[in-house]
């Protein structure tokens, strides 16, 4: 079983629609979880950086974290076609723990058509 | 303030050959990670050096290869080049070591092995 499972889409919605992006994981150790917005050609830029369970806001994002499921979620309201571009979900251990690096998902590759 | 630098953005190379790529952080970010991206592996952390030490290393052969200077730029070299060797080479740096801060990224070498 891999670390972090993320559904790769691709996901096509219209302008307006509310999005719903999720990772699952089985590592138990990962306390710190963000998600990456990756456009065609760049790098991947962060979005949304959470350590605990519940839920965290900034615009039209929500992300979303269950840690007694192992389960992650990228909420994005009134999406715009510029928010076409693969979404990643990455995590890694608590501080001061020996697993530093970020494991990440796969992506998801989202379009959204006006 | 200026973001994490990579060069050269695209090069093609031939198996056997060798590559260095080079990633300048963020002013004042100590810590540089490399990943490897590819479309069936996803990102897969290469290594991480903080102040001109290796601290982290992820699962690739000893082609795989890396170095940090005094004033905090890096690179990374391969050796022996393989097809499976064309990917996006990201580099990410950070104020600190360990498990806090977030994680910049640059737009990435793209490496293409023939």
């Amino acid at each position: 079983q891999k670390e972090v499972e993320q559904d790769p889409g691709p996901l096509s919605v219209p302008e307006g629609a509310i999005v719903s992006l999720n990772c699952t994981y089985s590592n138990s150790a990962f306390q710190y979880f963000m998600w990456y917005r990756q456009y065609s050609r760049k790098g991947p830029e962060l979005l949304m950086y959470t350590y605990s369970s519940g839920n965290k806001e900034d615009g039209r994002f929500t992300a979303q974290v269950d840690k007694s499921s192992k389960y992650i979620s990228l909420f994005i309201r009134d999406s715009q076609p510029s928010d076409s571009a693969t979404y990643l979900c990455a995590m890694r251990g608590g501080v001061g723990g020996s697993n530093y690096k970020l494991t990440f998902g796969k992506g998801t590759l989202l379009t959204v058509n006006p | 303030k200026a973001g994490v630098t990579q060069t050269p953005r695209y090069l093609i190379k031939t198996r056997g050959q060798q590559v260095t790529l080079s990633c300048s952080p963020i002013s004042g970010h100590r810590s540089v990670s490399w990943y490897q991206q590819t479309p069936g592996q996803g990102l897969q952390f290469l290594f991480e050096y903080f102040s001109e030490t290796q601290r982290n290393k992820g699962n690739f052969p000893g082609r795989f290869s890396g170095r940090q200077f005094s004033n905090s730029r890096s690179e990374m070299n391969v050796s022996t080049l393989e097809l499976g060797d064309s990917a996006l080479y990201l580099c990410a740096s950070k104020i600190g070591t360990g498990n806090t801060g977030e994680l910049f990224f640059g737009e990435g070498s793209r490496l293409t092995v023939l």
